[in-house]
Parts: structure tokens; C-alpha cells; sequence
């Protein structure tokens, strides 16, 4: 079947310090992979996405590069901020039929003024 | 605005009590699911549709019914509500078509409490 594996946190970081989020995956076929962010207390909103190989995904100083040679798309962003703190989900749907989402555990990340 | 609507935000229930957590959507997307959201589990599907008229279960169905009578609304129903049922609910929807390269628009979720 299909599996997302992250990096558990939670991850703390001091303000402007790079951030990276490990995720690797598995899937029965071709896949699109995605991130999501969820804030405290709300719901999981699109960050990127990526929907084929060497494809590099980015949103507001955020980006993930889709590699199929290693199952990878790790998130990074050069230097976070207070306001990134929140939960960062992994997930991958298969670019055939009715896929559905496949998530990640989440991984928390806090980041200190 | 356009998006989920999910209702309630919040509801306690007994063991054996049922209840119904609301969901709309008002972008003319035929694929809507149901997840739950557990402390170290991350999301798992319980429930999704295809279209209107379509379902059919997930990762996690047991306990729970939908249905799907319109486009906009995916209701889930809980029979007979369990602790194991505490947690926070979402439901998303999305394009559905070949070709995975779609993102989900999130409700902002239930949180549920079974006692």
C-alpha cells in the first residue's frame, strides 16, 4: 500500500534558523506528493505540491523538491519565523483514478523569538 | 466565502448516543472524505465520495455511515458514539478526476468528545 514516513518532532528552532522536514514515501504507483500546514486550532490548509519528478513545489519561503530516485520531498524555508509554528503534515495521492490523500504523522515545529 | 463548512465545532456525547457531524461545500467538487485526527496518528480516512450517490470506506469506517444524497453535503453519522470516538474530525473535498495533482480544501474541523 501507500505510506508517508516524516521525521517526529517536535522540532524547535530559533527565529531565522534553516528549517528542514524529512518525509519519504511509498506508493503502489505514481504519485503526487504535498505538504500541509495546520496552525493551532484550525484546519489543514495546502501549503505546496509537486506532481511529477525534479518538480520543486513553493509557497510563502517554503519548497520541496519531488525526488523519485530517493521517495523524498523535504520541506525547507531558509529562515523561519515565529509565525511558522505549527503542525506540517507529508502526504501523497496516486495520479491515477479516485485517489485518495495518504498523510504523515505530522511533525510539530517550534520556532522561539 | 467559499470553502468546507463543517458543524458542530464542538460536542460531547454519551457512550451509545448518536449524532450527525455536518459537512458542505460549495465548489462543485464531487470528491468529499471524512478523517479523523488522532494525538500521534496523523489523519486517517474514514469515509469518502466519489459523487453523489457514491461512497465507500476507508482506513478506519467502523462506527461511522455517510451518505451522499448532493454534490455539497457529506454528512457522517455516528450510531451508537464510543470513546475509541473521541477525536477531531475533518472533512475535505476536492476535484476528482484522473490525475492526483489536486490539492483537498479542509473544513476547520469537530471536535468530539465521547464520555
Amino acid at each position: 500500500g501507500n505510506s508517508v514516513t516524516q521525521m517526529e518532532g517536535p522540532v524547535t528552532l530559533s527565529e531565522e534558523a534553516f528549517l528542514t522536514i524529512n518525509c519519504t514515501y511509498t506508493a503502489t504507483g505514481y504519485p503526487s506528493l504535498f505538504w500541509y500546514v495546520q496552525y493551532p486550532g484550525e484546519g489543514l490548509q495546502l501549503l505546496l505540491k509537486a506532481t511529477k519528478a525534479d518538480d520543486k513545489g513553493s509557497n510563502k519561503g517554503f519548497e520541496a523538491t519531488y525526488r523519485k530516485e530517493t521517495t523524498s520531498f523535504h520541506l525547507e524555508k531558509g529562515s523561519v519565523q515565529v509565525s511558522d509554528s505549527a503542525v506540517y503534515f507529508c502526504a501523497l495521492s496516486l495520479n491515477s483514478g479516485y485517489s485518495t490523500l495518504t498523510f504523515g504523522k505530522g511533525t510539530m515545529l517550534l520556532v522561539s523569538p | 466565502n467559499a470553502g468546507v463548512t463543517q458543524t458542530p465545532k464542538f460536542q460531547v456525547l454519551k457512550t451509545g448516543q448518536s449524532m450527525t457531524l455536518q459537512c458542505a461545500q460549495d465548489m462543485n467538487h464531487e470528491y468529499m472524505s471524512w478523517y479523523r485526527q488522532d494525538p500521534g496518528m496523523g489523519l486517517r480516512l474514514i469515509h469518502y465520495s466519489v459523487g453523489a450517490g457514491i461512497t465507500d470506506q476507508g482506513e478506519v469506517p467502523n462506527g461511522y455511515n455517510v451518505s451522499r444524497s448532493t454534490t455539497e453535503d457529506f454528512p457522517l453519522r455516528l450510531l451508537s458514539a464510543a470513546p475509541s470516538q473521541t477525536s477531531v474530525y475533518f472533512c475535505a473535498s476536492s476535484y476528482a478526476r484522473t490525475g492526483g495533482g489536486y490539492g483537498y480544501t479542509f473544513g476547520s474541523g469537530t471536535r468530539l468528545t465521547v464520555v
